[in-house]
């Protein structure tokens, strides 16, 4: 069975640009999850998308956005991109479960996004 | 409020037993997870317990919970220098709509 997979590996934008991050989850899966993983700042949920609603967002400004596909895949946007965007973005899915769901998330490898 | 803390560095010797431990603040935790990431890669889910567990094990992991503590920690028995990675305490809460809130992770180093 095919794991979480993002594209692509890396990517390298300048400040202002605008980024495009996909995500293809489990077979199977319907909810699509997004951490940034940023040096010095942790691992910090994003968004969570499910049966293409957005469900839940954490603590970032708009111009992080996404959206979810009828095959559940997912894009992250970032726009008018800033040096502290510079991050690894993961992808996580689950199986459908609710807004307390005991599924647990799995993650993708990751798209490093650096920003010159 | 959301807290997971865990200790940065743990060094332990081939063929030892690891334990790493994480204590979290809120008593809202459904469940907690540990994950693991090597370098240049992202999470491995590692094992996960329900808040009303005490204990679970798989194979040479071991996951004690002490919620009256809000102590989480895994065990890794016979502990070899594949293990050598980044460890994550995870959590999610009662009315979190499934966001997982980390830990800043422990470093596993084993040496000869």
């Amino acid at each position: 069975e095919a794991g979480v997979t993002q594209s692509p590996t890396h990517l390298i934008k300048t400040r202002g640009q605008q980024a495009t991050l996909r995500c293809s989850p489990i077979s199977g899966h319907t909810s699509v999850y997004w951490y940034q993983q940023a040096l010095g700042l942790g691992l910090q949920f994003l968004l969570w998308y499910d049966e293409g609603e957005e469900r839940n967002r954490g603590n970032f400004p708009p111009r992080f956005s996404g959206r979810q596909f009828p095959n559940y895949s997912s894009e992250l946007n970032v726009n008018a991109l800033e040096l502290e965007d510079s991050a690894l973005y993961l992808c996580a899915s689950n199986l459908p479960g609710g807004e307390v769901s005991n599924q647990p998330q799995h993650f993708g490898d990751g798209t490093r996004l650096s920003i010159l | 409020g959301e807290d997971v803390e865990q200790s940065l560095f743990l060094s332990v010797r081939e063929g030892d037993s690891s334990v790493i431990n994480c204590t979290y603040t809120d008593s809202s935790s459904t469940y907690l997870y540990w994950y693991k990431q090597e370098p240049g890669a992202g999470l491995q889910l590692l094992t996960y317990i329900f808040s009303n567990m005490d204990m679970k094990q798989d194979q040479r992991l071991t996951v004690l919970l002490n919620k009256k503590d809000k102590h989480l920690s895994l065990r890794i028995a016979d502990t070899q220098t594949g293990d050598s990675a980044i460890y994550f305490c995870a959590e999610t809460l009662s009315g979190g709509y499934n966001k997982l809130i980390f830990g800043a992770g422990t470093r596993l180093a084993v040496h000869p």
